[in-house]
């Protein structure tokens, strides 16, 4: 039973279209994330929803744009993909108010640009 | 800025051999400290944490990590690495609050050689 999950798991696509990640927690969490890992394996945050309100939004090009249509649910748009928009997309989940609480990770999507 | 260094990239051992991963990170106030580690092509996966109380944190895997307050540190340690250990680790810390954005080191990938 998945606690975070991440569909599609591998997304090849070209230069300029557009398309969608999605990612459904059943963890009862109210904040959500997205993780963009490059392939220097580095991890870096893109945004952050709280009760599907943004509260996160790094420096990341306007083509990106989440929709979180309730709090177990975060996915990610990108419009007119680049080469350098290859990379393994992470979501995670966490609790707003709990301070003892972890991040859980999906399994990532793969996503190639050609 | 908040920030998080792991300064080994690349680590090989021998099976049975110990294990200890450097992490620093540079956040003042109240901070929460990860471990996660990502097996070859899986996700992120929570080793250990620290939120407060003993300093010395036991995970799975027979992982553990200390906490040094005085040099911002959350080292890794295994006594006796297997083969199996082969993977990404990395360090996380974030500002207290569970809300709060998880930032990532860039990781130290570990080879075991049977």
């Amino acid at each position: 039973d998945t606690a975070v999950s991440q569909t599609p798991k591998y997304l090849v696509t070209q230069m300029g279209n557009d398309k969608s990640i999605k990612c459904e927690q059943n963890l009862g969490h109210d904040t959500m994330y997205w993780y963009k890992q490059d392939s220097k394996k580095f991890l870096k945050i893109m945004f952050s929803y709280n009760n599907k309100e943004l509260i996160i939004n790094e420096t990341v090009p306007n083509r990106f744009s989440p929709k979180s249509p309730d709090k177990a649910h975060l996915n990610l748009h990108i419009n007119s993909l680049e080469l350098g928009d290859s990379a393994v997309y992470f979501c995670a989940s966490s609790t707003w108010t709990g301070r003892n609480t972890e991040a859980f990770f999906g399994q990532g999507t793969r996503l190639t640009v050609v | 800025a908040q920030s998080v260094s792991q300064h080994n990239h690349h680590v090989i051992l021998s099976e049975a051999a110990s294990l200890e991963l450097g992490c620093n990170y540079s956040y003042g106030g109240t901070v929460n400290l990860f471990w996660y580690v990502q097996y070859p092509g899986q996700h992120l996966q929570l080793l250990l944490k620290y939120f407060s109380g003993d300093p010395l944190v036991k995970g799975i895997k027979g992982f553990e990590a200390e906490f040094i307050k005085s040099k911002f540190s959350f080292n890794l340690r295994k006594p006796s690495v297997q083969w199996s250990d082969t993977a990404e680790y990395f360090c996380a810390a974030r500002s207290g609050g569970g809300y709060q954005k998880v930032t990532f080191g860039t990781g130290t990938k570990l080879q075991v050689i049977p």
